[in-house]
């Protein structure tokens, strides 16, 4: 049984670009969350989705955005990169019925220039 | 507005003594806090929780501690390995909020031989 995968393990971007990262959940987990973790920091919530919508939402920027497909799966997309978005983006799913039954992807490391 | 705090950034302790982690919230509506565990180049890992109807819940060598009039909790770890070697994680959430976790900037334990 597969954890949460998420691709790429690692990307670089230029100020400006766009980014799309991406989150395949647990088996048997509907719901995905997003989240992020910037350097001696611990991980901020973006934002969740729940029967592919947005449901709940951090306090972040409209830059970023997202998508949950039939299949459960999601996309993290972040426009107009800036430097401060450089991070470690972790993804996280869980059946509706608990937070305690998280669980983590390794994340994707991006880095902008 | 760091509404979970951990205000130890290290800890180092000796093979086979306790580990205390401790761990503050300012948020009188959180009520399920977890601790998260994480080794470098891997997501974090749940370890245990606690419901804000409970003041300790155990699980094997790990028991967390939770004191709502100080929102104040603490994880304790006996005996101490080696292989607890990584960054713990205290997180918090309100119960109409699942999936919205907020994290402590995390610490960073030690156990040496």
């Amino acid at each position: 049984d597969a954890g949460v995968t998420q691709s790429p393990t690692h990307l670089i971007k230029t100020r400006g670009q766009q980014v799309t990262l991406r989150c395949s959940p647990k088996s048997g987990h509907d719901t995905v969350s997003w989240y992020q973790q910037a350097l001696g920091q611990g991980p901020q919530f973006i934002f969740q989705y729940y029967e592919e919508e947005e449901r709940q939402r951090g306090n972040f920027p409209d830059r970023f955005s997202g998508h949950q497909f039939p299949n459960y799966s999601s996309e993290l997309n972040v426009n107009a990169l800036l430097l401060g978005d450089s991070a470690l983006y972790l993804c996280a799913s869980s059946p509706i019925s608990g937070a305690d039954t998280q669980y983590f992807g390794p994340g994707t490391r991006l880095t902008v220039l | 507005d760091q509404q979970v705090k951990q205000n130890s950034p290290s800890l180092s302790v000796q093979e086979g003594r306790i580990s205390i982690l401790n761990c503050d919230y300012t948020n009188s509506m959180f009520d399920y806090f977890l601790w998260y565990k994480k080794y470098p180049a891997e997501g974090p890992t749940f370890l245990i929780s606690i419901s804000s109807i409970k003041d300790k819940n155990e699980d094997g060598r790990f028991t967390v501690f939770l004191n709502k009039s100080a929102k104040h909790l603490s994880l304790h770890i006996v005996p101490s390995q080696p292989g607890d070697s990584a960054v713990y994680f205290c997180a918090a959430t309100e119960t109409d909020s699942w999936g919205k976790l907020q994290f402590g900037a995390g610490t960073q334990v030690v156990v040496t031989p």
